[in-house]
């Protein structure tokens, strides 16, 4: 079954320290894709990163980075010189492709609070 | 682009009511999906629409629970004679007709209470 798994619930750290946010994902699909969205108080998703299974490369936006790797099935986001608008919570997602629409599994989320 | 809204942000209401909440996609936004998410977990999907059509729906989506998307383009979820454990936020996201793998965008939610 997909299932993905974010083990740190709630992460809190001085503004302008990194941060990294962990997320293992289990699929038996050969063909799949992995997002990050953030959730800040107001309660929207707002979308981060999308990344498909062919495409292993880190990826960096800024003081974003995405460590993705299939042999350990982690992907893993790290936030640089954190801020205070960085606080909310964050979640990885995989996708199952299913019927031909994409259903997204989420994990649970860490909850990131960045302290002045 | 005016991103997916979603109407009312905030519901209060005492078990045994029905509520409807609606989600407007973006706009030519063929591909409609309604997750649940409970305090402390990550959103669960619900149900899914390509233009009109409902494909899918999560065994979550119990007797009392009815989505439906009559043209293509807004979409309603309603619930009715709600439970407690009804209560979460409702989100809706929509995605474009490119293919299969496209990136969902969120709206805000509605926020549900059953008293």
């Amino acid at each position: 079954a997909q299932k993905v798994t974010q083990a740190q619930t709630e992460i809190s750290v001085v503004e302008k320290e990194d941060v990294t946010l962990d997320c293992v994902y289990e699929t038996r699909d050969t063909t799949y894709y992995l997002f990050w969205y953030k959730q800040p108080p107001s309660g929207e998703l707002v979308f981060l990163i999308r990344r498909n299974s062919f495409d292993e490369q880190n990826e960096i936006s800024g003081r974003y980075s995405w460590n993705f790797q299939k042999s350990t099935s982690s992907f893993n986001f790290t936030i640089t010189a954190s801020q205070v608008v960085d606080s909310a919570v964050y979640f990885c997602a995989l996708s199952e492709v299913s019927g031909g629409y994409n259903k997204l599994i989420f994990g649970a989320g860490t909850r990131l609070a960045v302290h002045p | 682009d005016t991103g997916v809204s979603q109407d009312p942000r905030h519901k209060i209401t005492k078990r045994g009511q029905n509520v409807t909440f609606r989600c407007d996609p973006i706009s030519e936004h063929n591909r409609l999906y309604w997750y649940r998410q409970t305090l402390g977990q990550g959103p669960e999907f619900l149900t899914y629409f390509q233009n009109e059509a409902q494909l899918e729906k999560s065994r979550l989506l119990s007797d009392r629970f009815s989505a439906e998307r009559p043209k293509g383009s807004f979409s309603t979820l309603e619930i009715q004679r709600t439970e407690q454990g009804d209560s979460a936020m409702y989100l809706c996201a929509s995605s474009p007709p490119k293919d299969n793998f496209e990136t969902q965008y969120f709206g805000p939610g509605t926020r549900l209470l059953v008293l």
